[in-house]
């Protein structure tokens, strides 16, 4: 049982290029969502998803995709990589009905943008 | 607009003392408060979690503590200890999806 895995860990990208952040998690879990740590803001929230096939905006939706075609998987997209994206972003999953656990979290990918 | 703020951003505390954390929100739809836990370079793990129907939540060494007429809530640790130290973040759900979190304050405890 890994959890919420995120690949890459570390990843430079040059403004304008694109890439696909990728979260998978093995729980079976119906929620998942993708945040962005930056420092002294906390952690914004990007898209998240209640299952398959069902996708909605967060706070922070600007210059960023997803889609949820499986349970499994729910990979963010960056159309063209500015500096102002330049964050950590987190992965998070969750089981529909149990509020109280709250989300488990993947270990993060930084990415720079330059 | 900041719905859920934690104001200190760092906290220090010594060993077997306890420790305090502290947040306020604005949105009193919120239906759950949570906090986590996050070490540098890993994930927030997950720590507590409280109703908005309850004002206390116990687990352990933790409790949390909701005051709905303040909006406010806090994380209690007792005694406190060297692992806990890390940034913890409140959070609340609105709407069972979206996630909702603070600042984070950093907690260091001192031997």
């Amino acid at each position: 049982n890994a959890g919420v895995t995120q690949t890459p860990k570390f990843q430079v990208l040059k403004t304008g290029q694109s890439m696909t952040l990728q979260c998978a998690q093995d729980m079976n879990h119906e929620y998942m969502s993708w945040y962005r740590q930056d420092p002294g803001m906390g952690l914004r929230l990007i898209h998240y998803s209640v299952g398959a096939g069902i996708t909605d905006q967060g706070e922070v939706p600007n210059g960023y995709n997803v889609s949820r075609s499986t349970t499994e998987d729910f990979p963010l997209r960056l159309l063209s990589a500015a500096p102002s994206q330049t964050s950590v972003y987190f992965c998070a999953s969750r089981r529909g009905q149990l509020i109280n656990y709250g989300y488990t979290f993947g270990s993060g990918t930084r990415l720079t943008v330059v | 607009d900041q719905q859920v703020k934690q104001n200190s951003p760092s906290l220090s505390v010594q060993e077997g003392r306890i420790s305090i954390l502290n947040c306020d929100y604005t949105n009193s739809m919120f239906d759950y408060f949570l906090w986590y836990k996050k070490y540098p370079a890993e994930g927030p793990t997950f720590l507590i979690s409280i109703s908005s129907i309850k004002d206390k939540n116990e687990d352990g060494r933790f409790t949390v503590f909701l005051n709905k007429s303040a909006k406010h809530l806090s994380l209690h640790i007792v005694p406190s200890q060297p692992g806990d130290s890390a940034v913890y973040f409140c959070a609340s759900i609105q709407g069972a999806q979206k996630l909702v979190f603070g600042q984070g304050t950093r907690l260091t405890i001192n031997p």
